[in-house]
């Protein structure tokens, strides 16, 4: 079954924190892993993507870490800005496909 | 570079007309273009997917005849939302996948999308 389950549903984090979102996957065949960031009213805009041959990648204050005997991978944002609420999206595909097959979304919020 | 536009960015429309919605790869190839709906706080549904001067791949539940697309070349898809109801209203996004470079790509492109509200 081709699903991507994505937590939290939203998450409220506080200016400079870390946030946090998760993704598990069932489909083993998934060998690339996109974030993507979607602004109200908006696309959505590819973050960062990692492959399964690594464990860790990390593009400035974006970091997706991934742990591929779980069928998991997460993003953590580190010093969280308000300019980061948005809506993510993990996303996983297989080679040759092409398709996208997305998680539910995560809203998340910056306070001062 | 890799941008893709859409056009209109918003249309309001009666019921029973038909809405034609463009979806432009403006600097890359785009061998393969993707349809996507999306209803407020939830995730992109993939209604098809498209491959240029060839027919759509519809996915499960999508009406072919309703949502026709068109994919005539390697830079222009079209959605067309023939005889549109209310329950068509929707924000319906493209991607854009193939080439960059000369080199194969797994990332999609995604528009900016367009909202489409019908009365």
């Amino acid at each position: 079954q081709q699903q991507v389950k994505q937590s939290p549903q939203s998450l409220i984090v506080q200016k400079g924190g870390i946030s946090i979102i998760n993704c598990a996957y069932e489909n083993t065949a998934f060998d690339y892993f996109p974030w993507y960031q979607q602004f109200p009213g908006k696309g959505p805009a590819l973050l960062i993507a990692i492959r399964p041959d690594v464990s860790e990648k990390k593009e400035g204050r974006f970091t997706i870490s991934f742990n591929k005997s779980a069928k998991q991978f997460s993003l953590h944002i580190m010093d969280s800005q308000p300019g980061d609420s948005a809506t993510y999206f993990c996303a996983a595909t297989i080679f040759g496909n092409e398709k996208l097959t997305f998680g539910t979304g995560t809203r998340l919020t910056i306070i001062p | 570079g890799a941008v893709v536009s859409q056009h209109p960015s918003w249309v309001i429309c009666k019921s029973g007309t038909s809405v034609k919605i463009e979806c432009r790869s403006l600097d890359f190839q785009a061998t393969t273009m993707f349809w996507y709906r999306q209803f407020p706080k939830q995730s992109l549904m993939l209604m098809a997917t498209s491959n240029e001067g060839s027919k759509a791949t519809y996915e499960q539940g999508v009406e072919k005849d309703k949502f026709l697309i068109n994919h005539a070349s390697l830079t222009l898809s079209t959605l067309t939302v023939t005889s549109a109801h209310p329950e068509d209203s929707s924000f319906y996004i493209c991607s854009a996948g193939g080439s960059t470079s000369g080199l194969f790509s797994y990332e999609q492109y995604f528009g900016p999308g367009t909202r489409l509200t019908v009365t």
